[in-house]
């Protein structure tokens, strides 16, 4: 089975501090993705990565960056927190390009910007 | 501008009734359609999905309908369980591409 595991459930910080989400999947996955869920806006692209050291904006990459070193790992940056980033941030993997297969997801993050 | 489109954000229905939730989207492009359900706390967890050379998938309880020229595609639950109670997010993929579509949601709330 596919597992996706982010770093954190829960997280606060401050506003102004550089952040950190990890996530890792163990199933040697090309592609990585980074999402923030909202009410009321369902799931929003941040980054994806669809090979190490590969990255691709999506919908609302501003105020984000992202790392992939390894092909497991994906990290989201926050470089300088602000609260309108209070969200949830799901992290995804899917196996490979244009193959249909769906997306697996980490439980998410719980973010509080204070 | 929202490509894929869930227009109930809410539901409830009667335990043993037929669940059904509708999706919308506007890109032709799309050809892979997918239902995810997600608890509270917990990351979205896949359904099922539908490729577009079909026009209905089942799994058990669970059943979704694809009407391309319609851009419209439906997911049935039947019989429908307070276990069933979760928010439902469809999502849709080109055929080239990595991106991933998401609707904004159906929270579904099965009544026992």
């Amino acid at each position: 089975d596919v597992k996706v595991t982010q770093s954190s459930r829960y997280l606060v910080k401050r506003t102004g501090e550089k952040v950190f989400l990890e996530c890792v999947q163990d199933m040697d996955h090309e592609n990585m993705f980074w999402y923030r869920q909202d009410p009321g806006l369902g799931l929003r692209l941040i980054y994806f990565s669809y090979d190490v050291k590969m990255k691709e904006k999506g919908d609302i990459p501003e105020g984000y960056s992202v790392s992939r070193e390894k092909k497991e790992r994906f990290s989201l940056i926050l470089e300088s927190a602000s609260t309108n980033q209070t969200s949830m941030y799901l992290c995804a993997s899917s196996l490979v390009t244009g193959g249909h297969q769906p997306q697996h997801f980490g439980d998410g993050t719980r973010l509080s910007i204070l | 501008d929202q490509q894929v489109k869930q227009n109930s954000p809410s539901l409830s229905v009667q335990e043993g009734r037929i669940s059904i939730l509708n999706c919308d989207y506007t890109n032709s492009m799309f050809d892979y359609f997918l239902w995810y359900k997600k608890y509270p706390a917990e990351g979205p967890t896949f359904l099922i999905s539908i490729s577009s050379i079909k026009d209905k998938n089942e799994d058990g309880r669970f059943t979704v309908f694809l009407n391309k020229s319609a851009k419209h595609l439906s997911l049935h639950i039947v019989p429908s369980q307070p276990g069933d109670s979760a928010v439902y997010f469809c999502a849709a993929t080109p055929n080239t591409g990595n991106q991933f579509y998401f609707g904004t949601g159906t929270s579904l709330t099965v009544i026992p």
